[in-house]
């Protein structure tokens, strides 16, 4: 296993636009969640998943926002609608629930211009 | 609300100690990690303290006292390589991340 991979690693796109980053976890860890970090500031939590259940959504997540995770394995976060307001890191780490050690992706780079 | 404060920065030479704080408002909240995250990487575990004490992995040790509502994260014998931000989270069933230091280390 290669650790959590995160895809694309960079995204540019333009205000208005739809974008769907992808995140494959650690295959034994059924917990998987989403970040999102802007520069000189810690991740900020975004949602998390157990197995295929979304079990918390930040109140701060708007309804442009939506997370997948279909078959408890890889997840998509999907921004409709896309803000300048909207680039960041977004990272996407897993855990197995058990220990306290997350394993975070390399993150996915938005810019919206 | 949950909070947890860090120094926004903080500097040494190679081959000196340097500790970092992190002070919290935050409750019911299972321990206490710290994760290294250098420029463009991705966050990645330290260190974890579930009981008050200190906690000895390597180079680094972390130390959390529940009654005072704080925590550090100490380095020793810095290297060159020890230059990134440092965050304190608390894990509950998620991770709150404190607000990150900054670590410069100089030759």
């Amino acid at each position: 296993d290669t650790g959590v991979s995160q895809d694309p690693r960079h995204k540019i796109t333009k205000r208005g636009q739809n974008v769907t980053f992808r995140c494959d976890p650690i295959s034994e860890h059924n917990r998987l969640y989403w970040y999102r970090q802007t520069l000189g500031q810690g991740p900020e939590f975004l949602t998390y998943f157990q197995n295929e259940a979304q079990l918390e959504k930040s109140r701060l997540l708007s309804d442009r926002f939506s997370a997948e995770r279909p078959k408890g394995s890889f997840s998509t976060l999907e921004i409709q609608r896309t803000e300048q307001g909207d680039s960041a890191m977004y990272l996407c780490a897993s855990s197995s629930g058990q220990g306290y050690g997350y394993t975070f992706g390399s993150g996915t780079r938005l810019t919206v211009v | 609300g949950q909070s947890l404060e860090q120094p926004s920065e903080v500097t040494a030479v190679e081959g000196a100690i340097v500790q970092i704080n992190c002070t919290y408002q935050t409750s019911g909240f299972y321990g206490l990690s710290w994760y290294q995250q250098h420029d463009g990487g991705a966050p990645t575990f330290l260190s974890y303290n579930a009981l008050d004490g200190l906690e000895e992995t390597g180079r680094f040790s972390s130390f959390l006292s529940r009654s005072d509502s704080y925590g550090y994260l100490l380095l020793q014998e810095l290297q060159m390589k020890d230059s990134a931000s440092y965050f304190c989270a608390a894990n509950t069933d998620k991770l709150i991340f404190g607000t990150g230091t900054r670590l410069q280390v100089f030759p």
